[in-house]
């Protein structure tokens, strides 16, 4: 079973920031974390990964808080190509050869 | 341009009648995944292959072939394909099989 949990959905206005909170209270200490979205179908997309440190890329920023136990993937400003369903992973199957997706959290964005 | 390319996109067929989806990427990975997608109960590995003639397993793999002989293409076989083998495929190439990047999806129906 998925070691995460995110909210089912969230709304976020065009132009704001999106904060996407996701609870991994049960990571392992070399586990990382990751999130991909899904737009509608489309393959999953990566978006960004992080062990320890903070990480920010051209697409997000994402925060880990100092116990590890849970992140949050922040879109500084949020547009309407931007509503997908967000995965946060960290565990992988048994034999270690996929993440998990789990049900993610599903963000709208709108005008 | 990196990319993952799947074809069909769609694709319609009767039971029984074997069918290949084809996925190439040109980012030289040298792993590459099939996953199954269906509602309520995420992406599932079907397959996956760590280089060129390794393949094994995933966590659902019945009734499906796979094939590694280039490094760039990893074709997916339903030999005799079932109603319940319809669903929304994807195919995936990652560097380290932490970052996937993911192909656009083929959806398959079997009458």
């Amino acid at each position: 079973d998925a070691k995460t949990t995110q909210p089912p959905s969230m709304d976020c206005a065009e132009g704001r920031a999106a904060n996407l909170p996701c609870n991994h209270s049960t990571i392992s200490g070399n586990e990382y974390v990751y999130w991909y979205r899904q737009i509608h179908s489309q393959g999953p997309q990566y978006i960004i990964h992080g062990l320890k440190n903070n990480e920010t890329n051209e697409m997000a920023s994402l925060i880990i808080t100092e116990d590890r136990k849970s992140s949050t993937l922040i879109l500084p400003h949020a547009t309407l190509r931007d509503t997908a369903v967000y995965y946060c992973i960290v565990n992988r199957n048994q034999a270690g050869t996929a993440l998990i997706f789990g049900k993610g959290t599903t963000l709208s964005v709108s005008s | 341009e990196a990319q993952v390319t799947q074809n069909p996109r769609y694709l319609i067929t009767v039971t029984g009648k074997k069918l290949t989806v084809t996925c190439s990427q040109n980012m030289n990975h040298e792993y590459m995944s099939w996953y199954r997608q269906d509602p309520g109960l995420g992406l599932r590995q079907i397959y996956y292959s760590m280089n060129v003639e390794v393949t094994d397993k995933g966590d659902v793999p019945e009734g499906y072939k796979v094939s590694r002989k280039e490094k760039r293409n990893f074709p997916l076989i339903l030999e005799s394909p079932s109603p319940n083998q319809t669903s929304l495929y994807f195919c995936a190439s990652s560097p380290d099989r932490g970052i996937q990047y993911f192909g656009a999806g083929t959806r398959l129906s079997v009458l």
